[in-house]
């Protein structure tokens, strides 16, 4: 079956400027999160949802980010006067947790570049 | 806060060698799990390390978790190019029985096996 997809790829764009980075998780899975990567960095987490609602934001790192997943599916995450340190690859995850195990399943992330 | 460690964060070898990467973590957890990311990929999961005392194998790849040490290592046998890759653990801070709510990942160890 599928995988993560995200959408776009890479995005471009200037300082100050407003993008919306998505995210279709793998059919099913109930739970999905967003992480940041920063060059030669682990992953950061961001947020995480259970179903629509925001069960965790605390990795937000302002009041700039904003993310929703309005029908327990796709996720949309904003970010308002993008600044030149939010750069970096937005990766978007989701797991469903079956049998006693979850593991998250990563898509191939968003890169951002805010010149 | 929950803090990942891990050493070394660049291996060079050559092929044919062993070698075992080491993850450490701060705080009580009994979910760990590693990561392959190739050069602008994503992340794929390699192990998912549930209890003390797990040990699982793929290929030559072999992953273990103490939890009393807080302590995971991913073991490499006659390594060969294919592997070269970098290598990310996470822990999930999560201590209720249950879904993973977010992983917390160390900085990658970053493989290069040389013919």
């Amino acid at each position: 079956g599928a995988g993560v997809s995200q959408t776009p790829s890479n995005k471009v764009t200037e300082k100050g400027k407003y993008v919306e980075l998505r995210c279709d998780p793998i059919s099913g899975h109930t739970a999905l999160y967003w992480y940041r990567q920063s060059l030669g960095q682990g992953p950061e987490f961001l947020i995480y949802f259970q179903g629509t609602g925001a069960a965790d934001d605390s990795g937000l790192p302002n009041d700039r980010f904003f993310a929703v997943r309005p029908e327990g599916s796709v996720s949309t995450l904003k970010i308002q006067r993008t600044e030149r340190g939010d750069s970096a690859v937005y990766l978007c995850a989701s797991s469903s947790f079956r049998q006693g195990v979850d593991e998250q399943f990563f898509g191939p992330g968003t890169r951002l570049t805010v010149l | 806060e929950l803090k990942v460690e891990q050493n070394p964060l660049f291996l060079s070898m050559q092929e044919g060698k062993n070698y075992t990467i080491y993850c450490n973590y701060s705080t009580t957890s009994d979910r760990l799990y590693w990561y392959r990311q190739d050069p602008g990929k994503s992340l794929e999961s390699l192990f998912v390390l549930l209890s003390n005392g797990a040990v699982k194998q793929e290929g030559r790849l072999m992953a273990s978790l103490d939890t009393k040490a807080r302590l995971s290592t991913l073991h490499i046998t006659a390594a060969v190019h294919d592997l070269s890759a970098t290598y990310f653990c996470a822990v999930d801070p999560a201590l209720t029985q249950g879904g993973s709510e977010k992983l917390v990942f160390g900085k990658g160890t970053k493989l290069t096996v040389n013919p």
